[in-house]
């Protein structure tokens, strides 16, 4: 079974810019969570889709977004770039239906760099 | 809410020697604990859970943890390590209650096995 994949892998965008991340779940997985991860932060909960439905929320700023498709693939969207957003954005699947024990599956990340 | 501390940011070891990542966490509500390696340039990989039942849990690659209650202690040992198993290492948990992929994870710690 392949993995959870992610693309692109690295990027660079400038401030002031938007970017679209893109993550395709493990055949079957209907919940997709994103992950920043950050020397500073460490790894922060974005948000979590589930049948193309927003489940769950991090506490990032309206800039952040995401969208999850019928074939559960996502997207996140961050507009306005600001250089902290800096950071390698990892996404997870998992089926979705454990109640927190469902083990997430996570993809190898795209690096993000904002000039 | 809930929080994660690993104990420790980095641990160096040598080669064959045991060695023991520290986990402790806050929360007022009943919590599954989960432990995750990452490698240079890839994403995360689960190396235990525990969710319920006996406290000792073994995982993959000779890691073991023990939930203590009493303490709020999640501890990740391996009895002789190998080189390969240099990594960084997270500690994480979710709420046991309601429909959730939000994973809230510890600072992380780095293991560095020394030949």
């Amino acid at each position: 079974k392949a993995g959870v994949t992610q693309t692109p892998r690295y990027l660079i965008k400038t401030r002031g810019q938007q970017v679209t991340l893109s993550c395709s779940p493990i055949s079957g997985h209907r919940s997709v969570s994103w992950y920043q991860q950050t020397p500073g932060q460490g790894l922060q909960f974005l948000f979590e889709y589930f049948s193309e439905t927003q489940r769950n929320k991090g506490n990032f700023p309206g800039r952040f977004s995401g969208r999850q498709f019928s074939n559960s693939r996502s997207e996140m969207n961050v507009s306005t770039l600001e250089l902290g957003d800096s950071a390698l954005y990892l996404c997870a699947s998992s089926l979705g239906v454990g109640r927190g024990t469902d083990t997430q599956y996570f993809g190898p990340g795209t690096r993000l760099t904002v000039l | 809410a809930q929080s994660v501390t690993q104990l420790d940011s980095q641990v160096p070891v040598f080669e064959e020697a045991p060695v023991e990542l520290r986990c402790n966490y806050s929360s007022s509500v009943s919590v599954y604990l989960f432990w995750y390696v990452q490698y240079p340039n890839q994403g995360l990989q689960l190396l235990l859970k525990y969710l319920s039942g006996s406290t000792l849990v073994k995982g993959i690659n000779g890691f073991e943890a023990e939930f203590n209650k009493s303490q709020t202690s999640f501890h990740l040992r391996k009895p002789s390590v190998h080189i390969s198993d240099t990594a960084e290492y997270f500690c994480a948990v979710t709420l046991s209650e309601g429909n959730t992929g939000k994973l809230i994870f510890g600072q992380g710690t780095t293991l560095q096995v020394k030949p």
